[in-house]
């Protein structure tokens, strides 16, 4: 497709529940990127794929936090045992090069998650 | 580390005026810079990307211009409409090896007829 498609659009979850996000990048880009989103338009790195491979996965708290991204099937961030700082809109991304080929990123409209 | 500041006040403006935003960044000199539009309740869209040996890169009423001396970019919108009402978010991709891209925080631009 040529947008990212991210879903679903809202999720709300209660402290302790499994959240997960889905993200179908535009085909033929070979990076995907998360992102989340708090207050005051603050974006925080989570994870980067260049394909099925993990890329970049610095910004993600590992002991709660896991993503995917496997051929043929939309990439997936998986939060399992929720908290309320979890709360946010995370954004997924792709572009066709890395940050290193100065390409683009194009965004997907975005998860919002709402931990209560 | 690597630090980006964009002015986190809203620059209100009339219409019809140029809206000059303002990315400081510290501890890098990044080979590239990009700005990016984002509009409540929706994802970034890209604008430009200026390299770090371009001066100035103009699209339509946008010029960017890159002093990398002063780690400076500054972002203009000429002839202002309120449309142009949005956050405007300045990124750079991250010092520790061009994998990923860092955002400012953005500044949110308010034009009013």
């Amino acid at each position: 497709g040529e947008e990212v498609a991210q879903t679903p659009k809202h999720l709300v979850r209660g402290e302790g529940q499994k959240a997960k996000l889905y993200c179908a990048p535009i085909k033929g880009h070979s990076y995907v990127f998360w992102y989340q989103q708090v207050l005051k338009n603050e974006f925080k790195f989570l994870i980067s794929f260049q394909n099925e491979n993990v890329f970049d996965e610095t910004g993600m708290p590992k002991e709660r936090f896991s993503a995917k991204c496997l051929p043929n099937s939309p990439c997936s961030l998986e939060i399992q045992a929720t908290k309320l700082e979890d709360s946010a809109v995370y954004f997924c991304a792709s572009s066709q090069g890395g940050a290193g080929a100065s390409t683009e990123a194009f965004f997907g409209q975005g998860t919002r998650l709402t931990v209560v | 580390s690597q630090k980006i500041e964009q002015n986190s006040e809203a620059l209100n403006i009339q219409e019809g005026k140029t809206a000059t935003l303002t990315c400081n960044y510290t501890n890098y000199s990044p080979a590239y810079l990009q700005w990016y539009r984002q509009d409540p309740g929706r994802g970034p869209v890209f604008l430009l990307l200026i390299r770090e040996n371009e001066k100035e890169k103009r699209k339509e009423r946008l010029k960017v211009t890159f002093d990398t001396t002063l780690k400076q970019s500054l972002f203009h919108i000429t002839a202002s409409q309120p449309a142009d009402s949005a956050t405007y978010l300045c990124a750079l991709p991250f010092s520790g090896g061009y994998n990923k891209l860092i955002f400012g925080a953005g500044t949110r631009l308010a034009v009013h007829p």
